[in-house]
């Protein structure tokens, strides 16, 4: 009955790989983000889609890529990692945006060596 | 830019206290203050979401008032419990998009039993 969830929970890879998270939400929201919490715990939003609607926050490189399959899903696609990448990600989900209540995934912790 | 200051960074009370956690944001210009919790190596659990409209929310033993004009808003947590040991984040959103949301550190908590 998990609401958000995203696999895998752990990633470790090596710089210069490209590798993908996954995200699902089975609450009917509209729009999904992508976050990021770095080894200081500061949390930052990187994306918002919404109905094909991408958002990005202007600071994240172009490196990293949302791909939505269907309204329920929206992955993570990270090429030629760094290892300024390692964070814990996070998928989250809203009714319809940030007017709206988020709710979190458990995360994917990023390990880049 | 909005700038969200949230103090004390870390909070450590006996067991039975009622306490506060507090929130401060620079640009009164907002559209809603979200409370999360955070456990140890798991995603944030929303709280309570207050819309700009609003003076306070409640849930449980959770109360969240919200001062526009003065750029603050309060958690108050009645009757602690261990369980409520958590990192309290708050995050305020001033639209925009994804750029218009900005998060607090975080005040960790600690519930002495």
């Amino acid at each position: 009955d998990t609401a958000v969830s995203q696999t895998p929970k752990y990633l470790v890879t090596q710089m210069g790989n490209d590798k993908s998270i996954k995200c699902e939400q089975n609450l009917g929201h509209d729009t999904m983000y992508w976050y990021k919490q770095d080894s200081k715990k500061f949390l930052k939003i990187m994306f918002s889609y919404n109905n094909k609607e991408l958002i990005i926050n202007e600071t994240v490189p172009n490196r990293f890529s949302p791909k939505s399959p269907d309204k329920a899903h929206l992955n993570l696609h990270i090429n030629s990692l760094e290892l300024g990448d390692s964070a814990v990600y996070f998928c989250a989900s809203s009714q319809a945006s940030l007017y709206n209540e988020q709710f979190f995934g458990p995360g994917t912790r990023l390990t880049v060596l | 830019k909005q700038e969200v200051t949230q103090i004390p960074a870390a909070l450590s009370v006996p067991e039975g206290e009622n306490l506060v956690l507090n929130c401060s944001f620079t640009d009164s210009a907002i559209y809603n203050l979200q409370w999360f919790r955070q456990d140890p190596g798991k995603g944030l659990t929303s709280l309570l979401l207050i819309q700009s409209s609003q003076r306070e929310q409640t849930s449980g033993r959770l109360n969240a008032s919200l001062d526009k004009s003065s750029g603050r808003s309060t958690l108050y947590i009645a009757a602690s419990q261990p369980g409520d040991s958590a990192t309290y984040l708050c995050a305020v959103y001033s639209g925009g998009g994804a750029d218009g949301l900005t998060f607090g550190k975080g005040t960790h908590l600690i519930i002495q039993p």
